[in-house]
């Protein structure tokens, strides 16, 4: 079935410091990836639309300056956060549209992101 | 806002039927029903989806109401490594659609 890899699967780093994720589709093209964000006892939240080719989609609150989103090819979108802080410290999930329109997304295994 | 409404939480015995509801009575004519779990820590598994008739996977099978406006997912031998977060999400057709997470509902297995 339908991969989807995140990496890296966890990571430490001062306050100030920008971390990027990766987010790749394995075995199909994804025109589009979605990034989530996820505090913890919470459910998903959705940060953005990924767009390859394009400029990302930012949901209402999310910073697009905070959260520099690169969808440079049809199988791999970055997660960039910039000069981050405690309060960036999250899970950090993404996901690959469906091939077909009704096709499930596929997700990746997320990133544990904590800023010390 | 997620369109879809479920329990906050139920549980079942091993080796039985686990029966997870959901209600999504404002469900349009070109949305889908899928259902994701996440395991503690992990990304979202996805499980199965439907449109209007009842569909059977190699994990679980997916009821649907003739209204469409409730669902019923049924895992018929729950195993300990089912206890999870459960989400019944509604999303149209196209592959740049977004899916709306709910708070789920949370499935504890017991031995």
């Amino acid at each position: 079935g339908a991969v989807v890899s995140q990496h890296p699967s966890w990571v430490i780093c001062k306050s100030g410091t920008s971390v990027k994720i990766e987010c790749r589709s394995l075995d199909f093209q994804a025109t589009t990836m979605f990034w989530y964000r996820q505090f913890p006892k919470q459910s998903l939240m959705l940060m953005a639309t990924s767009n390859e080719g394009s400029k990302a989609t930012y949901e209402q609150g999310v910073e697009k300056d905070k959260f520099l989103i690169n969808h440079a090819s049809l199988t791999l979108s970055t997660l960039t956060v910039t000069s981050a802080h405690p309060e960036d410290s999250s899970f950090y999930i993404c996901s690959a549209g469906g091939q077909t329109g009704a096709g499930p997304q596929h997700f990746g295994d997320g990133t544990r992101l904590s800023i010390l | 806002d997620a369109k879809t409404t479920q329990p906050p939480s139920m549980d079942c015995a091993e080796g039985r039927a686990a029966n997870l509801p959901c209600n999504h009575s404002t469900i349009s004519g070109n949305e889908y029903v899928y259902w994701y779990r996440q395991i503690h820590s992990q990304g979202p598994q996805y499980i199965i989806h439907g449109l209007k008739n009842n569909e059977t996977n190699e994990m679980a099978s997916l009821i649907i109401t003739e209204d469409r406006k409730s669902s019923t997912l049924i895992l018929p031998h729950a195993t300990l490594r089912d206890t999870a977060v459960y989400y019944c999400i509604v999303r149209p057709t196209g592959a740049n659609s977004k899916l709306t997470f709910g708070k789920g509902i949370t499935l504890s297995v017991r031995p």
